[in-house]
């Protein structure tokens, strides 16, 4: 398996503006999470959904942001209007529940709003 | 609630030297217990858990971690550091019945010097 797969990389866009941000766990995994990394709060739960379906989302920091999970495959993680003190690294992690190992994760999206 | 405290924020120390990394939680219920490093522009890569049995706990690249439930610690250690171990290492913690929801500390910025 390819591991958790998150895209793009990075993105940089105009204060205002709607991101999308991509995330595909691994496969079989049935519980997703989406994670802030900045250097003042350091690493933020944003959201978790287990079965595609939401369970705590108390993370999200307002309601500019939202998540969907509409398949066990795929996730998204949309701000819209952005602001510029939304730029930070986002991590997409999955996870097994039931036969709980750990939760891996990919590579992140640095986003930067100007 | 569920809080993670890492102690030191950056640890430097040279290379072939001891290292200790702190790690305290706070929960009111049994947990699992996990360290993470990050290398820089990467995501989050396990180095151990703890979930049950030995309180001594064995990772990747020569690490180990003590879980101590009366003090509420989990340290990490490594007998003799490389300058490869340089990267951010954080703690993390999640309760028996968070469905892998995990909680990290601020993270330790471990510097190893030649």
């Amino acid at each position: 398996d390819a591991g958790v797969i998150q895209s793009p990389r990075h993105e940089v866009t105009e204060m205002g503006q709607e991101v999308t941000l991509r995330c595909k766990p691994i496969s079989g995994h049935n519980s997703l999470f989406w994670y802030r990394q900045t250097m003042m709060r350091g690493l933020e739960l944003l959201i978790y959904f287990n079965n595609n379906v939401p369970i705590d989302d108390s993370g999200m920091p307002e309601d500019r942001f939202s998540a969907k999970m509409p398949n066990a495959s795929f996730s998204t993680l949309k701000i819209q209007p952005s602001e510029p003190r939304d730029s930070a690294v986002y991590f997409c992690a999955s996870s097994l529940t039931g036969q709980f190992t750990e939760a891996f994760f990919g590579q992140g999206t640095r986003l930067t709003v100007v | 609630a569920q809080s993670v405290t890492q102690l030191d924020s950056q640890v430097p120390v040279f290379e072939e030297a001891p290292v200790e990394l702190r790690c305290n939680y706070s929960s009111s219920v049994s947990v699992y217990l996990f360290w993470y490093v990050q290398y820089p522009n990467q995501g989050l890569q396990l180095l151990l858990k703890y979930l049950s049995g030995s309180t001594l706990v064995k990772g990747i690249n020569g690490f180990e971690a003590e879980f101590n439930k009366s003090q509420t610690s989990f340290h990490l250690r490594k007998p003799s550091v490389h300058i490869s171990d340089t990267a951010e290492y954080f703690c993390a913690v999640s309760d028996y019945g968070s469905q892998g929801n995990l909680i990290f500390g601020k993270g330790t910025k471990l510097s190893v010097k030649p």
